[in-house]
């Protein structure tokens, strides 16, 4: 069963405006969250993480909000590039040893950002 | 600092057919994973491992085969390759388990196709 859950397979966004990627998760042992960033033909690559004792995290024009009791986490773009254009992937990690420590993605949600 | 590196980057067998998959890292991590992708899947869990000589089933590890003799190298073994097991395969590896803050980093895949 999905643990990790990326509702909106595409977002179409115009240049310069906000880009918003939403997740849910639904495993209340996960206390790390992170976002993926994969272009075609490459691996994922890390962008932004944020912990359960926090419920936002800034890094530029990247910016991911938790929100624990809604089990929700979003990242925001803003403002929106077409170099953003990729699959973003939310992940979400349980520090306990039946979750093999492992990091659980979400289906991926595939931004367009258009001129 | 070459990162994670994998190869082959394709690979094409016949159903039956065994191979390995490499990947090595030069970060001097301790854990590593593999994952496979599947269209409309996400990542998925194949096999990990904390350290050299430790190593455990994530969520998909029919048909696979892992060892970890040294920091630097964790191959991924097809036993007898199904059609079921064409995917993009990805290593990663962290510092150490990702749930205590640590982002994984990822390879460039190898795409396997079984006939």
């Amino acid at each position: 069963d999905q643990q990790v859950k990326q509702n909106s397979p595409s977002l179409s966004v115009q240049e310069g405006r906000i880009s918003i990627l939403n997740c849910d998760y639904t495993n209340s042992m996960f206390d790390y969250f992170l976002w993926y960033k994969k272009y075609p033909a490459e691996g994922p690559t890390f962008l932004i993480s944020i912990s359960s004792i926090k419920d936002k995290n800034e890094d530029g024009r990247f910016t991911v909000f938790l929100n624990k009791s809604a089990k929700h986490l979003s990242l925001h773009i803003v403002p929106s590039q077409p170099g953003d254009s990729a699959v973003y992937f939310c992940a979400a990690s349980a520090n306990h040893p039946n979750s093999g420590y492992a990091l659980n993605f979400g289906k991926g949600t595939s931004l367009l950002v258009t001129p | 600092n070459a990162g994670v590196t994998q190869t082959p980057k394709f690979q094409v067998l016949k159903t039956g057919q065994s191979m390995t998959l490499q990947c090595a890292q030069d970060m001097n991590h301790e854990y590593m994973s593999w994952y496979r992708q599947d269209p409309g899947m996400g990542l998925r869990l194949i096999h990990y491992s904390v350290g050299a000589g430790i190593t455990d089933q994530g969520e998909v590890p029919n048909g696979y085969n892992v060892s970890r003799s040294t920091t630097e190298d964790f191959p991924l073994r097809l036993l007898s390759a199904a059609p079921s097991q064409t995917s993009v395969y990805f290593c990663a590896s962290s510092y150490s388990i990702p749930a205590t803050y640590n982002e994984q980093f990822f390879g460039p895949g190898t795409r396997l196709t079984v006939l």
